[in-house]
């Protein structure tokens, strides 16, 4: 089966931190995605990469960045928190493709106080 | 634009009932369309990928049909059980290859 493990279910930060969301896939997928989940909405895509060190912006970056150096490996980095990027945040993988599932994490609920 | 519309956003469903919802779009610009599940505490997990007009996929007690001439897919579930409970989101599939996502619609499985 595939995983998809994102470092942290919770955290709690405080306006102004640099946060860091980590997430590993262990099915050799070349796209990795990040989303933020609020209520009432959509899923929202942040960013994505479809190989190392490529990234692309999604509907929603900013003040978001990310980083793939390795293949099973996607980061997102919050620069500076705001209390507007308290979210669910859901990071997912899957091969190349148009009609390929997306696999996801269990996500992370990032609260910014 | 792909815009993804999902109805009802929320459904109560006694169990062992049978019940559907939708997954409505404008535009038939895309090339798939996904059903996920989306239980509590858990990540959403992919059910259907579907591509052609007139398309029907089934899972057990779950099934999907595509009409893409007049903008919507169907999600049916029959006989409701107690596990079904979940957020079922539709996503088409656009011409980046991203996933447009709806909203979702919340299912209720009463005992």
């Amino acid at each position: 089966d595939v995983k998809v493990t994102q470092s942290s279910r919770y955290l709690v930060k405080r306006t102004g931190e640099k946060v860091f969301l980590e997430c590993v896939q262990d099915m050799d997928h070349e796209n990795m995605f990040w989303y933020r989940q609020d209520p009432g909405l959509g899923l929202r895509l942040i960013y994505f990469s479809y190989d190392v060190k490529m990234k692309e912006k999604g509907d929603i970056p900013e003040g978001y960045s990310v980083s793939r150096e390795k293949k099973e490996r996607f980061s997102l980095i919050l620069e500076s928190t705001s209390t507007n990027q308290t979210s669910m945040y859901l990071c997912a993988s899957s091969h190349l493709g148009s009609n390929q599932p997306q696999h996801f994490g269990d996500g992370t609920r990032l609260s910014i106080l | 634009i792909l815009n993804v519309e999902q109805s009802p956003q929320s459904l109560h469903v006694q169990e062992g009932d049978s019940t559907n919802f939708t997954c409505s779009f404008p535009s038939s610009n895309f090339y798939a369309l996904h059903w996920y599940r989306w239980e509590t505490a858990k990540s959403p997990e992919a059910l259907f990928v579907m591509t052609l007009n007139g398309d029907e996929k089934k899972k057990g007690r779950i099934s999907a049909t595509l009409n893409t001439k007049e903008g919507y897919s169907y999600l049916y579930i029959k006989g409701s059980q107690p596990e079904d409970s979940a957020t079922y989101l539709c996503a088409l599939t656009d011409s980046n290859y991203q996933l447009i996502w709806g909203a979702g619609t919340k299912l209720i499985i009463k005992p």
